[in-house]
């Protein structure tokens, strides 16, 4: 397709469990964002990417967060030892470059146990 | 760290009004985005502007980079335009995520 593509769109598991969360881009788009929006919060920021490489990696919440891209197109987010905390929707977004538009998946909605 | 606040947080209106809710920030930004996102959590982008106006429809955004504000309005209100509208800001030279006012709750009745 066209747009933004995440999956899953829900998972939920149990406290301590691991998940992946992937992303796929826009073809062309060399920079991906990944938000988190929990219940009754605002969006914040998690990571960016431009290309393969992690610039700004400050809005990861804690150690048990990472996330990679390769080939400067699909990106996984890895949370380890879920905690409920993490219960949220994990939206990825992507753009030609960095101050241009960013165009949103529909997100992962993920809730711990 | 650069605020956003966004006002007001709840608006229900009647078709037909004219609707403006407003963005404030508080550091300079490199642009300011305007997103919508309907029940369900989809997010569209409706609008990219660093200055001036933009228009699409019947959405418009303003910029006052001086005054750090912006605002959005909605011209002859739908019902089907009732989602949450999120400001939003990039302010660029190493903070290239997106922050995030907390979103205006926009109810249109018929």
């Amino acid at each position: 397709g066209a747009g933004v593509s995440q999956s899953p769109s829900n998972k939920v598991t149990e406290k301590g469990k691991d998940v992946e969360l992937r992303c796929d881009p826009i073809s062309g788009h060399t920079a991906l964002y990944w938000y988190r929006q929990s219940l009754g919060q605002g969006l914040e920021f998690l990571i960016y990417f431009q290309g393969n490489s992690a610039p700004d990696k400050s809005g990861l919440p804690s150690d048990r967060f990472s996330a990679e891209r390769t080939g400067e197109s699909v990106s996984t987010l890895t949370i380890q030892r879920t905690q409920q905390e993490d219960s949220a929707v994990y939206l990825c977004a992507s753009s030609r470059g960095t101050g241009q538009p960013q165009h949103f998946g529909d997100g992962t909605r993920l809730s711990i146990l | 760290k650069n605020e956003v606040e966004q006002s007001p947080q709840n608006l229900t209106a009647q078709e037909g009004e004219f609707i403006t809710i407003n963005c404030s920030y508080s550091v300079g930004i490199s642009a300011l985005h305007w997103l919508q996102q309907h029940p369900g959590g989809g997010i569209v982008s409706l609008f990219m502007l660093s200055s001036g106006k933009k228009k699409h429809g019947r959405l418009i955004a303003t910029i006052n980079i001086q005054e750090k504000h912006s605002s959005l309005h909605i011209t002859a209100s739908h019902p089907r335009d009732s989602a949450v509208y999120i400001c939003a800001v990039y302010s660029g030279g190493g903070a290239d995520g997106l922050t995030f006012g907390k979103g205006t709750h926009l109810i249109i009745q018929p």
